[in-house]
């Protein structure tokens, strides 16, 4: 499948500041990568759809200018979480799709927000 | 349309038995049925998948068995191992739908 690489894997940020996560593609070039969201015991929840070299499709309910996507090269989209709060406080995936592999899953971003 | 319906919410077996998850779609349009392994702090890592046109396929000791017709599909773990214990999820997608969406997830316990 892919290769997929994710960081941090777990970061503690203040209230109202802001927190990058960054997801790689390591072995092809991924035009479309997705963010996904997963609060404690419950299930993947995407967020969006991240698009190379154009605006991210948001799922509905999800803030845009909350949860900021760039995915400006063929192997790097960040997810920049804005002025968080505590209850911004999940558990963040990214995924690629590759064909003939499926999709396949960063490890995971822990964001505490205190 | 969207939904995938997973169950059961939790499952517990003993070693060497078998684990069987379930999952229900209605969306016709989705043509990949995947299974994910997650443990915990990690993201899920797939186990094994299916297209429509069979109706079966095994790898090891996963089975995904699958019935289009009723709009179903299961993860069959034989002889369950406790290194098996882990949250299971089944998700739907497909080359023209473009994202998956995954179901509930099952919390699978094997006691040794």
């Amino acid at each position: 499948g892919a290769v997929v690489s994710q960081h941090p894997s777990w970061v503690i940020c203040k209230s109202g500041t802001s927190v990058k996560i960054e997801c790689r593609s390591l072995d092809f070039q991924a035009t479309t990568m997705f963010w996904y969201r997963q609060f404690p015991k419950q299930s993947l929840m995407l967020m969006a759809t991240s698009n190379e070299g154009s605006k991210a499709t948001y799922e509905q309910g999800v803030e845009k200018d909350k949860f900021l996507i760039n995915h400006a090269s063929l192997t790097l989209s960040t997810l920049t979480v804005t002025s968080a709060h505590p209850e911004d406080s999940s558990f963040y995936i990214c995924s690629v799709h590759k064909r003939n592999y499926g999709y396949t899953f960063g490890s995971g971003t822990r964001l505490t927000v205190v | 349309q969207q939904q995938v319906k997973q169950s059961p919410q939790s499952l517990i077996v003993q070693k060497g038995g078998i684990s069987i998850i379930n999952c229900a779609y209605e969306n016709t349009a989705f043509d990949y049925f995947p299974w994910y392994q997650q443990f915990p702090g990690k993201g899920p890592a797939l186990l094994i998948a299916i297209r429509p046109d069979v109706s079966e396929k095994k790898e090891g000791r996963f089975t995904i068995s699958f019935n289009k017709s009723a709009k179903q599909f299961s993860l069959h773990i034989m002889d369950s191992q406790p290194g098996d214990s882990a949250t299971y999820f089944c998700a739907a997608g497909g080359t023209s739908y473009g994202k998956l969406t995954f179901g509930q997830g099952t919390i699978l316990t094997v006691h040794p």
